[in-house]
């Protein structure tokens, strides 16, 4: 059975640094990685998808990578911003007709 | 706004009564899903359509209930919730059922049982 794990739970950095969310998975025959961002109390909104035959995805200051083999995923955000503050969640899909698994998130505070 | 809308935002229900929650998408997309979010637990998929039918039922309790009359809304019914069922509840859409293209998600609906 599919699980994802995100580390760190919580993090805080001060404005302007570069910083790296981590996402690890056990079984690494995933199909797709989606990486998410979820506002209090608000839905996901969708950051990256990265197919299993790529190794990452960017988007602006959000680059996602994406190794297989060791079961990891990571998002780097470079140069932090207030608005980035909210929680990270990682979901992955598996081969086959099966659902997102995701993980229970990394909840970021960018403090000015 | 991303595309996938969910009425009503917020909802408080005692435990006798009956409601419903409301999702929508005019994305084109030909799935979609029901998730769980509760505090402090990865989102845990509830139901799963693709082209209006159910292909999937997490083991949810009766007590809630599904229904999609089309490909482009999705509801879910409530009654004699327990309180550890407050929760935010999130629908999704995705192109196909595969996801290949991946997963768009709604706003969420806040319930709240008492």
């Amino acid at each position: 059975k599919q699980e994802v794990t995100q580390i760190p739970a919580a993090l805080s950095v001060p404005e302007g640094e570069n910083l790296v969310l981590n996402c690890s998975f056990t079984d690494s025959a995933i199909y797709n990685l989606q990486w998410f961002r979820q506002d209090p109390g608000k839905g996901l909104t969708s950051l990256l998808l990265i197919q299993s035959s790529q190794r990452e995805q960017t988007s602006g200051r959000l680059n996602a990578s994406l190794d297989k083999s060791s079961g990891r995923s990571t998002l780097y955000i470079a140069a932090s911003q207030p608005g980035d503050s909210a929680t990270y969640l990682c979901a992955v899909r598996d081969w086959g007709n099966t659902p997102l698994v995701f993980g229970k998130g990394t909840r970021l505070s960018v403090i000015a | 706004e991303t595309g996938v809308t969910q009425t009503p935002r917020h909802l408080v229900m005692g435990m006798t009564n009956k409601k419903s929650l409301k999702c929508e998408q005019h994305l084109g997309h030909n799935a979609m899903y029901w998730y769980k979010q509760s505090a402090k637990k990865p989102l845990e998929l509830m139901f799963v359509y693709n082209f209006k039918e159910q292909t999937e039922n997490n083991s949810v309790p009766s007590r809630f209930s599904p229904e999609c009359p089309n490909s482009s809304h999705l509801f879910l019914h409530l009654h004699t919730l327990q309180p550890e069922d407050s929760a935010l509840y999130l629908c999704a859409s995705s192109q196909d059922p595969a996801g290949d293209y991946g997963y768009t998600f709604g706003s969420g609906t806040r319930l709240t049982v008492v």
